[in-house]
């Protein structure tokens, strides 16, 4: 499975934005970036994901890098309740291999 | 996306007893699995839990251990046989779908 690469920790004042970078310099073709959080006491919780191109929701952006090496996930404006494991995860499109494997994952803390 | 009912959510067994955990998917989904936490830990993939065929297990786990299975495409089943204390964790389910994976809040098992 390729595998990223993420930052153990990262602290972030609350109502200010927040990057969250990954990389994955083996990321082949057909790997979508996922990203997923682990909020406390919780099970895992689907953020976003993309291909190719920067993605948004109401919950985060996704900014892909043009060579696809690496991403990085934003938090426009960091809550209290944000504070939580952050996982980005290849996944490839189909089949056998379309199981998340999870890294260690980035512990993101907020302060008020 | 698919919203899942796990149980029990906390045990606590004798070793040399088995437990079995129940998953729930309101919606009929293709990819099922199983994860194990273990304190302060990632997540680590046991098994995909296969409609109609034998789960398929990660290194690392058999199914004498971890016997599953996967009656429709709604419920799958994870028993933990012959536990000992080393099988203290947290069990997760989780559900594929078109967007993402969701997961259950996971049992939290207690081995004494």
């Amino acid at each position: 499975d390729a595998k990223t690469t993420q930052p153990n920790s990262m602290e972030s004042n609350e109502e200010e934005p927040v990057h969250l970078p990954c990389n994955h310099s083996t990321i082949s073709g057909t790997d979508y970036i996922h990203w997923y959080r682990q909020l406390p006491s919780q099970g895992p919780e689907y953020v976003i994901h993309g291909l190719t191109s920067n993605v948004n929701n109401r919950m985060a952006s996704l900014a892909i890098a043009e060579d696809r090496k690496s991403s990085t996930l934003i938090l426009h404006r960091a809550t209290l309740r944000d504070a939580a494991v952050y996982y980005c995860i290849l996944r490839a499109y189909t089949g056998a291999n379309s199981k998340l494997t999870f890294g260690k994952g980035i512990t993101l803390s907020v302060r008020p | 996306s698919a919203v899942i009912s796990q149980k029990p959510s906390r045990d606590i067994c004798q070793r040399g007893t088995s437990l079995t955990i129940q998953c729930q998917v309101d919606s009929q989904v293709t990819m099922m699995f199983w994860y194990r936490q273990q304190p302060g830990q990632s997540l680590t993939l046991i098994a995909t839990a296969n409609q109609g065929s034998e789960a398929t297990y990660e290194s690392g786990f058999v199914i004498d251990k971890f016997p599953i299975s996967r009656p429709n495409l709604t419920f799958s089943t994870l028993t933990v046989s012959n536990m000992s204390p080393e099988d203290s964790s947290i069990y997760l389910c989780s559900a594929g779908g078109s967007l993402g994976y969701t997961f259950g809040s996971g049992t939290r098992l207690t081995v004494v």
